[in-house]
């Protein structure tokens, strides 16, 4: 089952452009993660947000959630090249670690 | 350095034969997890591990097996039951299964075909 869903499902910038990319979910959660995925790799966690928090930076990252609308994005600022890869939101409801994750959002970031 | 070892990089798999891939951490993890990955989507669970010598099914378990004998290590047998095995498979860990705002940490991923 499909918990997440990113949008868009493809995404292709310039260097120094920001990036946004969106995720809905449907049911109510205890966390929401967003993972990257260089191609033909495996993912490598960004950041965590909690269900009581709206908003988190870490780095050139900003995430937010909105749980009323069951929402999150992933603003990604002065993007590069090397940011080339794609996006992954995922869930975690209940009381398991268990990570139900959307298709994902592929961006291209062009020099 | 700690991390998630995922081998072999690359597998093919004949009709009617039971192929077993190997994850192994040295992290320290409590929880394992096995994932399946088609072109252009995300992530679906197959097994999860809690603890040595326990397992659970995940949302698509049906052709697949495995086995949780030590801490470090957490096989996948993809059986000849799996009859559209050809995917990406990833393994993944986190301190406790339980500790529910904790990431996972994944490694590198098989990518297995048919013969």
């Amino acid at each position: 089952s499909q918990q997440g869903e990113e949008d868009p499902q493809a995404l292709s910038i310039q260097e120094g452009e920001n990036a946004t990319m969106n995720c809905s979910y449907k049911t109510s959660i205890n966390n929401l993660q967003w993972y990257r995925q260089n191609s033909g790799r495996g993912l490598v966690h960004l950041i965590l947000i909690r269900s009581n928090e709206r908003e988190k930076h870490s780095g050139r990252l900003r995430v937010t959630l909105d749980t009323s609308k069951k929402s999150s994005s992933l603003l990604i600022t002065a993007s590069r090249a090397a940011d080339t890869a794609s996006y992954f939101c995922a869930t975690i409801s209940g009381g398991y670690n268990k990570l139900i994750f959307g298709a994902g959002t592929r961006l291209a970031v062009h020099p | 350095d700690g991390g998630i070892t995922q081998s072999p990089k690359y597998l093919f798999r004949k009709e009617g034969q039971n192929v077993t891939l190997s994850c192994e951490q040295n992290l320290n993890h409590d929880a394992m997890y096995w994932y399946r990955q088609d072109p252009g989507q995300g992530l679906r669970l197959i097994y999860y591990s809690q603890i040595v010598n326990d397992f659970q099914k995940g949302d698509i378990a049906e052709g697949y097996s495995v086995s949780r004998e030590k801490k470090e290590s957490f096989p996948l047998t993809v059986t000849s039951a799996q009859k559209n095995p050809t995917a990406f498979y990833l393994c993944a860990s986190s301190i406790q299964q339980g500790a529910f705002n904790q990431p996972q940490h994944f490694g590198d991923g098989t990518r297995l075909s048919i013969l």
